[in-house]
């Protein structure tokens, strides 16, 4: 019954090995986000995509790329991976910004920088 | 977009009413007020949305002044499984879709 999987649920990477993170959704929702969360802080927006526009913020370090192959997956590539990238990271997916717009969010994928 | 400010953390008992309130002073004419609820290790959920007045679903009711520069939400008797963040966003109607998150109210219920 998931709507939004991310797998895997906790990764290890080492320090500088890329890694990535996948997200998929049987919403068919046109937006697809990805968060990174460190601890007691909130979600911070690193980019998203609507249907294959791609924005990111400003503030997103290049280190991060992302890849939406379709409407149903979202990747989230991290080039060199330092130990400050450890992190929650969060997907979610939405219909365009409206009124009674909702996002769901995946479980989250748990990187350990080693 | 409108910056959110809530209060840091709120301690309540079981079966009080809860009230956690976001300030928004530059809330413009096409956004609109969400909150999600997070709990540890798990992704944030929607509880609810409105624009003005108030809104009220199964789970909160959620109250907006006429001048839209706060927003609360209220959590009818409240359980240990309420234990949470919750989040104010404001985020504009056709704004590219922004979705951000503002520091979060920690809410710890006690028995």
């Amino acid at each position: 019954d998931a709507m939004v999987i991310q797998n895997p649920r906790y990764q290890v990477t080492q320090f500088g090995k890329p890694v990535t993170l996948s997200c998929s959704q049987t919403l068919n929702h046109n937006v697809m986000y990805w968060y990174q969360q460190k601890s007691s802080q909130a979600p911070k927006l690193l980019f998203h995509y609507y249907d294959k526009d791609f924005n990111n913020e400003a503030d997103t370090p290049d280190n991060f790329q992302s890849r939406r192959p379709n409407t149903s997956f979202c990747f989230l590539d991290i080039r060199s991976p330092g130990l400050g990238d450890a992190a929650m990271y969060l997907c979610a997916t939405s219909r365009p910004q409206g009124e009674n717009t909702e996002a769901f969010f995946g479980q989250g994928t748990r990187l350990t920088v080693v | 977009l409108a910056k959110t400010t809530q209060p840091i953390s709120m301690d309540s008992y079981e079966g009080q009413e809860v009230n956690i309130t976001c300030s928004h002073n530059n809330i413009a004419t096409n956004d609109y007020i969400t909150w999600y609820q997070q709990f540890p290790s798990q992704g944030p959920r929607f509880i609810i949305q409105g624009y003005k007045t108030k809104v009220t679903n199964e789970v909160a009711s959620l109250f907006i002044p006429a001048d839209r520069k706060s927003s609360t939400l209220s959590l009818p008797r409240v359980s240990l499984s309420d234990t949470a963040v919750y989040y104010c966003l404001v985020d504009r109607y056709n704004a590219g879709n922004m979705l951000t998150f503002g520091g979060g109210t920690r809410l710890m219920v006690k028995p």
